[in-house]
């Protein structure tokens, strides 16, 4: 079955400072992907859609200069979290897939900003 | 507006027993439902898919059922274990739309 990977699982980092997330579909090519936020004990919470060779699309809302998307290739999206607060410490999931077959989603990275 | 709603919004059972979960949503125009298991800490891992045309799917003691005329679903689990302990999100989506109706998920706790 389709497989995403998610990394890092857990990230801890300072306030101000930037971090990464990654996203691979690893056993099929995803020309969209998705990015959700979830707060303790709700529900995910769509972000942007990531779009293969071209921008993101934001959700209303959402900061597109605090949250960079980038989707490079067919099997890669990133989000940055660019200067980061406290209020930023969340679980970030992506997905990917299709309506036909299903939305794959990552195992989540925990985000801690100190 | 496309909205899902889950009950109970969490529940305790014994280890061994059964547990029913529901699921009511207005997405239109429907095209599918997805039951997902989210344990604590972890992204959601796909438990069942339907379409409209499908009123049952089981995945080993996972049991979903669809009424697509009542717009409910069902998630039933059998002979509860503890490893069943986790939130059960109820996902659909519509036919004009490619994003997804999240519900806010039932939390099931199951105790030795």
């Amino acid at each position: 079955g389709a497989v995403v990977s998610q990394h890092p699982s857990r990230v801890i980092c300072k306030s101000g400072t930037s971090v990464k997330i990654e996203c691979r579909s690893l056993d099929f090519q995803a020309t969209t992907m998705f990015w959700y936020r979830q707060f303790p004990k709700k529900s995910l919470m769509l972000m942007a859609t990531s779009n293969e060779g071209s921008k993101a699309t934001y959700e209303q809302g959402v900061e597109k200069d605090k949250f960079l998307i980038n989707h490079a290739s067919l099997t890669l999206s990133t989000l940055t979290v660019t200067s980061a607060h406290p209020e930023d410490s969340s679980f970030y999931i992506c997905s990917a897939g299709g309506q036909n077959y299903g939305y794959t989603f990552g195992s989540g990275t925990r985000l801690t900003v100190v | 507006k496309n909205q899902v709603e889950q009950s109970p919004q969490s529940l305790i059972i014994l280890e061994g027993k059964n547990c029913t979960l529901q699921c009511n949503y207005t997405v239109s125009p429907f095209s599918n439902l997805r039951w997902y298991k989210q344990d604590t800490g972890r992204g959601p891992v796909s438990l069942t898919i339907m379409t409209f045309s499908e009123n049952t799917k089981s995945n080993g003691r996972y049991t979903a059922t669809l009424d697509a005329d009542t717009k409910q679903s069902s998630l039933h689990i059998t002979a509860s274990q503890l490893s069943d302990s986790a939130s059960y999100i109820c996902v659909v989506s519509a036919t004009n739309d490619y994003k997804l109706s999240f519900g806010a998920g039932t939390t099931v706790t199951v105790r030795a």
